[in-house]
């Protein structure tokens, strides 16, 4: 299996601060990486996926970038609805799996 | 508009068995691979299972692979997760999402998911 580890666990930033998640993978994932927000008590929102294309309708301030074993997930200014957790997943080979998940919580 | 629908979680003992349903809704069923995620109370995401658009392939993870079976009645529109010899560490919010398409390509991830029933395995 591909082991996803994120970094931090943990993020605490304000309003209009620039965020970047990173998100590691055991081995090579491509570029076959998806990230989801989710929210306290709702269902995951799709927000990138092929590690850098914006899924529809998620606001141009979340980028995604990186291939193989590197990549990360960026908020060019952070919202007052991005506090969430957010997960990548690399979807290369199956079984999929899930990295542990970032808390976005507020400064 | 894709709607998906899960049903059958219950609390159930150790060692039992559990069939979860997803109703799909909104899209041609059996034109998408679809998938499980579960989600123990407080953590992460967990993905559990996979299944083509046909029912010819599935996949699933090293923690259920032997006890769970996913299938798929495409006519029914109708997704299924067959569980057995149910563990504690099974309880869960199990979620069905369908597999990301584009233009007719399959890309990966998953797009649209359900609200998730609650499996709780209690003794």
């Amino acid at each position: 299996d591909i082991q996803m580890t994120q970094s931090p666990s943990t993020l605490s930033a304000s309003v209009g601060d620039r965020v970047t998640i990173t998100c590691r993978a055991s081995r090579n994932a491509n570029t076959w990486v998806a990230w989801y927000q989710q929210k306290p008590g709702k269902v995951p929102k799709f927000l990138i996926y092929k590690a850098s294309s914006l899924q529809s309708g998620v606001p141009s301030r979340f980028s995604g970038s990186g291939s193989g074993t590197e990549f990360s997930l960026t908020i060019s200014s952070l919202q007052p609805d991005d506090f969430a957790t957010y997960y990548c997943q690399q979807y290369n080979v199956y079984p999929w799996t899930f990295g542990q998940g970032t808390k976005v919580e507020m400064k | 508009e894709v709607q998906l629908l899960e049903s059958g979680g219950a609390l159930v003992q150790p060692g039992g068995s559990l069939r979860l349903s997803c109703a799909a809704s909104g899209f041609t069923f059996s034109n998408y691979g679809m998938t499980w995620v579960r989600q123990a109370p407080g953590k992460g995401l967990e993905w559990v299972s996979g299944i083509s658009g046909r029912g010819a392939a599935t996949y699933y993870a090293e923690s259920v692979e032997g006890r769970f079976t996913v299938s798929r009645d495409n006519p029914q529109n109708t997704l299924y997760l067959h569980m057995s010899s149910l563990r504690v560490e099974d309880t869960a919010v199990y979620y069905c999402a369908k597999v990301f398409t584009s233009g007719g390509v399959i890309v990966g991830g998953t797009d649209s998911w359900g609200q998730g029933t609650l499996v709780t395995v209690s003794s």
